[in-house]
Order: structure tokens, then sequence, then C-alpha cells
């Protein structure tokens, strides 16, 4: 069975650029999550969407960050402009969507803002 | 007081032994409770979910205890492969889908 997919993997680019992150949540998944992790901050949420629609954005650091699920397979985290600050591994895990049950995660997307 | 609290370790353990893990959480209407590990550089996964009755999976043993508001992993006869970094994961409830994030537990498995 597909697990959660990211893409890219990795990804450097020069700071004023904008970045696009994408997630595949896998299949019956309800719920998606985007998280940042750094070492300085751990992993920290930033949105999650049911059936979705986002139900807390509290965790968008800023209006540089948005995010959208246009279906419920595919969902982008945008940063726009990124700054070498934004630097962190990205993951988008997903569930059913129930309180009982774990998330799963992608493999992550490794961001590098230079 | 942070909603779910780990010791961050490291725990330096030797092959073989046996190494037990706490995990503390805030909020006595929290609902689903889970622990996960992560190594460098990779993605959290899942390694059991913690029932109020107790669960083992293999060498790994999970407890709760609602009263006192604690997790508990325990890992025998340790693998070199066990080293990593343990999440202790608690869902607050209230129709929440949400997942509240302990800091984690570092531990290194020495030969």
């Amino acid at each position: 069975d597909a697990g959660v997919i990211q893409s890219p993997r990795h990804e450097v680019t020069e700071m004023g650029q904008e970045v696009t992150l994408r997630c595949k949540p896998i299949s019956g998944h309800n719920s998606l999550f985007w998280y940042r992790q750094t070492m300085m901050r751990g992993l920290e949420l930033l949105i999650y969407f049911n059936n979705n629609v986002p139900i807390d954005d509290s965790g968008m650091p800023e209006d540089r960050f948005s995010a959208k699920m246009p279906n419920a397979s595919f969902s982008t985290l945008k940063i726009q402009p990124s700054e070498p600050r934004d630097s962190a591994v990205y993951f988008c895990a997903s569930t059913l969507g129930q309180t009982n049950q774990p998330q799963h995660f992608g493999d992550g997307t490794r961001l590098s803002i230079l | 007081r942070k909603e779910v609290e780990q010791d961050p370790g490291p725990f330096n353990v030797p092959e073989g032994a046996t190494v037990a893990f706490n995990c503390t959480y805030s909020n006595s209407a929290s609902q689903s409770f889970f622990w996960y590990r992560q190594d460098c550089r990779k993605e959290p996964k899942l390694l059991m979910s913690v029932y109020s009755s107790g669960n083992e999976d293999g060498r790994f043993t999970a407890q709760l205890n609602r009263a006192s508001q604690y997790i508990s992993l325990l890992i025998r006869d340790s693998k070199l492969s066990d080293s990593a970094t343990y999440l202790c994961v608690v869902n607050p409830g209230g129709g929440n889908y949400q997942l509240i994030w302990g800091a984690g537990t570092k531990l290194i498995i020495k030969p």
C-alpha cells in the first residue's frame, strides 16, 4: 500500500524565491497535517485539514506561508517569499480522522533557503 | 507546564539491557496515546498505540496510567537498531484530530 507521498525530497533555493511543497495522503484518509521540524523547535504543527477544509492554521508562522487542499488526494504548502529561517524538514501526515487513529508520515521535504 | 513532557535523555544503554521511558501529559481528558520512533533525518514512525489495559508487541511494552497521567514504554533485550528518538504522543480528545507531541527521548544502545 502506498504511504504518504511528499515531493520534492530536497529543495535548495535562494531567499526570496517561492517554494511549493506537495503531499499526497494515504487513500481513504480524510485528515491531513503539515508539520515543520528543526533541531531548535522540534516538531511543530503548521496546519491541518479535515475533509479538505482547513481546521486549524494557528501554527502557520506568518502570511508568507499558505496551504491548500483542493481535493482529497492532494495538498500544497507554499512559502512566498522564502527566508533562510524557513530552512527545516517539512512533513506531511494523514490519518483516518478519528481520535484513536495514529498519523502516518511522508518522508519529508528537506528545505534549505540560502 | 508543557502538555506532554519527556526526559530528553540521552539514555546510554548497553546492548541486551532493559530500558524504560515515562511521559506525562497535562490534559486529563486525553483519549488516545501513542509511541513513535524517529531515526536521525527520517520521519516519525508509529511504534505502538497505548491502550488502557497495557499492550505488548514483541520486546516492547506500553502502559497507561490515567490516574497519574503518564504513559510508559519498556524495551527488553535492547538491540543496536533500537537507537532512535522515542516520541510520546497524545490526542487531547474533544473531537480534535490533532496530536500533541512530546519533544522526544533519545536512546543510544551501545555494543
